[in-house]
């Protein structure tokens, strides 16, 4: 079965510097990523996925994450954070066989500050 | 509907009462899963009904929790004896297929005391 890891439970950063949060799953079958955002006292939302092609993927706001197979990563990243970016993060995985479910990360805290 | 509808937003229950919590999916999404949310353990995936296989139950935490889909629409998950440990946001999603992302319903927040 696939499984996420979120390695860091809270993020704190000042605004305007970059960021990284990191995901690592376990799967032994291809996989679907994905990294979702809730926003203080508002429903998950899709920030961005990777089903295929493109290891690199992006966001409307200034978000990238990149798949990376080898080290069976899909961290996200952004070069400069704005307080608005206060949220907490879950990384996703799925696989592409019929039938499993998408399993959740236990999500990362980003605090920005002025 | 536009989006994902679950009800009731918030329940307060007595220890060891049964609960209903409801899911309308969006209309045509063959994919609906369950997950328990509580503060330091992210989401905890529950139950994913697909279609007319059979649903993945694998993360039911007790045989108090048990959820059904009727029709391939509407589902609804049922807390037996309900114990404090119960409470959380309990969040309802659906997707298209499983190419696609997941999307999800406002939730209910679940009370035990």
């Amino acid at each position: 079965a696939q499984s996420v890891t979120q390695l860091d439970s809270q993020v704190p950063v000042f605004e305007e510097a970059p960021v990284e949060l990191r995901c690592n799953y376990s799967s032994s079958v291809s996989v679907y990523l994905f990294w979702y955002v809730q926003y203080p006292n508002q429903g998950l939302q899709l920030l961005l996925k990777y089903l295929s092609g493109s290891t690199l993927v992006k966001s409307i706001n200034g978000f990238e994450a990149e798949f990376n197979k080898s080290q069976t990563s899909f961290h996200l990243r952004k070069p400069s954070v704005h307080i608005s970016d206060t949220a907490e993060y879950f990384c996703a995985v799925r696989t592409n066989q019929a039938g499993t479910a998408l399993i959740f990360g236990k999500g990362t805290t980003l605090s920005v500050s002025s | 509907g536009a989006g994902v509808s679950q009800s009731p937003s918030n329940k307060v229950t007595e220890k060891g009462k049964d609960v209903e919590l409801r899911c309308d999916p969006i209309s045509g999404h063959t994919a609906l899963y369950w997950y328990r949310q509580s503060l330091g353990q992210g989401l905890e995936f529950l139950i994913y009904f697909q279609g007319n296989s059979a649903p993945d139950k694998s993360g039911l935490p007790s045989d108090r929790f048990s959820a059904e889909r009727t029709g391939g629409s509407v589902s609804t998950l049922t807390i037996q004896r309900t114990q404090q440990e119960d409470s959380a946001v309990y969040l309802c999603a659906s997707s298209p297929g499983r190419h696609t992302e997941a999307f999800f319903g406002q939730g209910t927040r679940l009370t035990v005391v």
